[in-house]
């Protein structure tokens, strides 16, 4: 049973083009945190949303964490070429202290 | 801050042979450190916590005795994979956890090791 369940797993668009990729689970979270990855390197932190409601940007990311704290969603504005990668979310549910990953979303932006 | 490199990047060896992958935290003590292994087009697969001064923990169905975990400094862990065969081949990550921005359990990862085994 995968715990955090990402949507969709592929994803092919073009410049320009916006896009939301959402992480959800049937646990509850005290935190979700995004990763990208690029192939051939390390997961790379972006953002950790940490309280039900929140949003948090990060110039043409925009990252929500559910009201409910077992979901979270990533939106693209304007996708450039440079955001190709695998996205993945990550968190600790409540009472454990190790990540569970979801399968990733492979974003894939053409010019 | 907060940067984990991987020695080497990428290796090939001969079936049989072992081979070991080592892990640092260059900016910070990392308490706990964790190696992933990652199948083309796949999510991450945790494989085990590695803890400074104690003995791994390892994830249900890894082996032991064929990826032995060492983490005997607060900036360094190492994995060892004894007796390669070619379904080892794989890119394995490590990641470590910064103590002083651990509060939300973030974890810093290194670039990766690509595997191989011939």
């Amino acid at each position: 049973t995968q715990l955090l369940e990402q949507s969709p797993q592929f994803l092919s668009i073009q410049e320009g083009e916006n896009l939301t990729v959402y992480c959800n689970s049937s646990s509850v979270f005290s935190s979700l945190q995004w990763y990208r990855q690029e192939p051939g390197e390390g997961p790379v932190l972006l953002v950790t949303v940490v309280t039900g409601g929140e949003v948090k940007k990060l110039k043409r990311l925009t990252f929500q964490f559910g009201d409910a704290r077992k979901d979270s969603s990533l939106h693209i504005t304007a996708a450039q070429p440079g955001d190709t990668g695998l996205y993945l979310c990550a968190g600790a549910p409540s009472g454990y202290s190790t990540l569970t990953f979801g399968k990733g979303t492979m974003l894939l932006v053409s010019p | 801050g907060a940067v984990v490199s991987q020695h080497p990047s990428w290796v090939i060896c001969k079936s049989g042979t072992s081979v070991k992958i080592e892990c640092r935290s260059l900016d910070f003590q990392a308490t706990t450190m964790f190696w992933y292994r990652q199948f083309p087009k796949q999510s991450l697969m945790l494989m085990a916590t590695s803890n400074e001064g104690s003995k791994a923990t390892y994830e249900q169905g890894v082996e032991k005795d064929k990826f032995l975990i060492n983490h005997a400094s607060l900036t360094l862990s190492t994995l060892t994979v004894t007796s390669a065969h070619p379904e080892d081949s794989s890119f394995y990550i490590c990641s470590a956890r910064d103590p002083q921005h651990n509060i939300n359990y973030e974890q810093y990862f290194g670039p990766g090791t690509r595997l191989t085994v011939t």
